[in-house]
């Protein structure tokens, strides 16, 4: 079976580093980009960056830019993402999801089609 | 490019026929995908390149448009359904795609 399995909840503190990881099995890893979208509590979902874990190629939305580090380790076929100095502005839920390619008769995409169970993230003092 | 969705929320009942619309800001072709996402829930791919639904969606889901306007439509609605649905345009880079700011779909 083909999952992404996100690593537990976290509470910090403002000013507190942080790393959450996103494991693939079931497929081959190295070969999709993985993305890292955001969810605020009762907001709507934002992208915030995509790795290609074969070669580490990252790319970040420009709100995220300097904000966030997505990095990846395809000998673990795990996903990163991680804060050097939390803030209350980053409670949130964080999403990984896997980058495919689909085509079905007259349609054909990129789209999110494996998503991760979701790690919630508060920050708080 | 922005993605802008409509209405922001909606109720109806069992069995009926609702439309979610989405117009982008600048033509996306047909890289318009939509997720549904239930409380608690990751989000769900639900119909990609505009119109088509992966393996495993009832067909009472259906997508169309092209360029700048999109439609979900929903008809028969079942329990199941009420949630938020979100357009996404994938025609930019990757880093630059954008969900549109979501459709909550309310019981009445």
């Amino acid at each position: 079976e083909e999952q992404l399995v996100q690593s537990g909840a976290e509470v910090k503190k403002p000013g507190e580093s942080l790393k959450i990881s996103c494991k693939g099995s079931g497929y081959s890893f190295s070969n999709y980009r993985i993305a890292w979208v955001r969810q605020m509590p009762g907001r709507g979902l934002e992208l915030m960056g995509i790795i290609y874990p074969e070669d580490s190629d990252t790319s970040y939305s420009p709100s995220f830019q300097g904000q966030v580090t997505i990095s990846a380790d395809k000998s673990l076929s795990t996903a990163y993402l991680q804060w050097s100095s939390l803030e209350a502005t980053d409670t949130a839920v964080y999403y990984c999801a896997r980058r495919t390619y689909m085509s079905k008769g007259v349609g054909h995409s990129h789209n999110f089609d494996l998503w991760g169970q979701g790690t919630r993230v508060t920050v708080s003092s | 490019i922005q993605m802008t969705q409509s209405p922001s929320s909606l109720s109806a009942s069992v069995g009926d026929r609702v439309t979610i619309t989405c117009r982008a800001s600048q033509s996306v072709s047909i890289s318009l995908n939509w997720y549904q996402q239930k409380p608690g829930q990751a989000p769900k791919l639900l119909i990609f390149g505009a119109s088509s639904l992966p393996i495993g969606v009832p067909s009472r889901f259906s997508g169309s448009g092209s360029g700048t306007d999109f439609t979900l439509t929903v008809t028969g609605l079942q329990p199941e359904d009420f949630a938020t649905y979100y357009c996404q345009q994938t025609s930019s880079a990757p880093a630059m795609y954008t969900f549109g700011q979501g459709t909550i779909l309310e019981i009445k």
